[in-house]
């Protein structure tokens, strides 16, 4: 079945780069999401990729997909205290169109 | 602005006592969405609603119902709640594949189900 898998933890300092990892084992699916969700709250979307593209590049994030190794990554730039929370990535079950999740992957931003 | 309500934020009931969770939304989005989040796990889909046709996931558990009205409002239904479904309660909604490529959700800030 369809499986989606993330590393749990990743601590960065304020201003270096953050590098959080996703795989995932539909080939089949066309749209890849990257969900942020902070203490308490809900899911925000924070950019999506279509599966034919290689890259996506939007402001601070930079979303990288390598398809033939179903690796998916999100990166983000000059990284604040204020991206500290839990980062989602998702397949879309093309049958269904329902949403998998990885189990979330939690950055945590050190001053 | 448009966007996905959820109330009430924290809810705490009873074992055994039904709940209703309750979702609204202003996006218009055809398709709406009940997922179980519990504590430090990925959110799981219940079940979802293109318009008025009802889809179960196969293996949501029977104490969980759904109802929805109009287009705006959705209500998740817990009939027998047990200490297991202590969870966050996420509503999220979409427009159709074919309004929207990409399909995103859009989800609401959650209720929190605590059971007693």
């Amino acid at each position: 079945g369809e499986d989606v898998e993330q590393s749990l933890f990743l601590s960065v300092r304020e201003g270096d780069s953050s590098v959080i990892n996703c795989t995932y084992t539909d080939s089949s699916s066309t749209y890849l999401y990257w969900y942020k969700q902070e203490p308490g709250a809900g899911l925000q979307l924070l950019t999506y990729i279509f599966s034919n593209m290689d890259m996506k590049q939007d402001q601070r994030l930079t979303v990288l997909l390598n398809k033939k190794d179903k690796h998916l990554s999100l990166r983000i730039a000059d990284t604040q205290t204020g991206d500290s929370a839990i980062y989602f990535c998702a397949e879309k079950d093309n049958q269904g169109g329902k949403l998998i999740f990885g189990q979330g992957t939690e950055l945590s931003v050190k001053p | 602005d448009a966007m996905v309500i959820q109330n009430p934020r924290y809810q705490v009931t009873q074992f055994g006592k039904p709940v209703t969770l309750s979702c609204s939304q202003t996006l218009n989005h055809n398709v709406m969405y009940w997922y179980q989040q519990k504590s430090s796990q990925a959110p799981k889909l219940l079940f979802h609603y293109y318009d008025k046709d009802f889809n179960n996931e196969a293996d949501t558990p029977d104490n969980f119902q759904s109802r929805r009205p109009n287009t705006s409002f959705c209500f998740l239904d817990i009939r027998s709640p047990g200490l297991g479904d202590a969870a966050m309660y996420l509503c999220a909604t979409s427009r159709p594949r074919g309004v929207s490529r990409a399909n995103e959700q859009f989800f609401g800030p959650g209720t929190r189900l605590t059971v007693l």
